[in-house]
């Protein structure tokens, strides 16, 4: 069964600040996403990952993708309050439907 | 192009009683999944429709069911409300049914459950 960690669960940083969040998936994977939610809301799409090593920048996000480590990783660069939010990373399992399996996801609070 | 449309928007419903909730694909998406979000379980998957038939079904009782039309636009029924449905459902859609097509999302219906 397709597990995915996220890590941490909730995040409380100050502008202008870097962090990291980190989403583990326990079995091998076609493709890993990364959504912002804001609340009461749906789900944005920011990056789709599909291979080793690959590495997709917006704005102050950047995602990476280790698929030997099934390690992807969203990283904020010098954060500001709009970037507020809980963001999901979900992962597509190899060879089968395209059924997304979902992080917990991380709240992130930026704070003046 | 139109995005992903779900009605309705906002539900109040009844232990015991019936909800049926409808999601519109993109123009041109063959393909639906349904999920449900809580804030104690998180985004799981319902199922998924392509060209009217269900591919995949999640872990979720049978109270839970849904179908597809002929022109993609899907419905999800949810009988004998529990309060524990209480949830936003999200559906998404895609070109096709396989992993290579990325999912888009609708607002969601937030059902909640007295």
């Amino acid at each position: 069964e397709l597990k995915v960690e996220q890590n941490p669960l909730f995040l409380s940083m100050q502008e202008g600040k870097n962090y990291t969040i980190y989403c583990n998936y326990s079995t091998t994977s076609d493709r890993l996403y990364w959504y912002r939610q804001d609340p009461g809301k749906s789900l944005e799409s920011l990056f789709v990952l599909l291979s080793n090593g690959a590495v997709k920048q917006e704005g102050r996000l950047m995602a990476s993708l280790d698929t030997k480590a099934r390690l992807s990783t969203l990283h904020i660069t010098a954060a500001v309050h709009d970037l507020s939010a809980t963001y999901f990373c979900a992962v597509v399992r190899q060879g089968g439907s395209e059924k997304l399996v979902f992080g917990k996801g991380t709240k992130l609070t930026v704070n003046p | 192009k139109a995005g992903v449309t779900q009605t309705p928007r906002y539900l109040i419903k009844t232990r015991g009683q019936q909800v049926t909730l409808s999601c519109s694909p993109i123009s041109g998406h063959r393909s639906v999944s349904w999920y449900q979000q809580t804030p104690g379980q998180g985004l799981q998957f319902l199922f998924e429709y392509f060209s009217e038939t269900q591919r995949n079904k999640g872990n979720f009782p049978g109270r839970f069911s849904g179908r597809q039309f002929s022109n993609s636009r899907s419905e999800m029924n949810v009988s004998t409300l529990e309060l524990g449905d209480s949830a936003l459902y999200l559906c998404a859609s895609s070109l096709a049914a396989g992993s290579g097509y990325e999912q888009y999302f609708g607002p969601g219906t937030r059902l909640t459950v007295t």
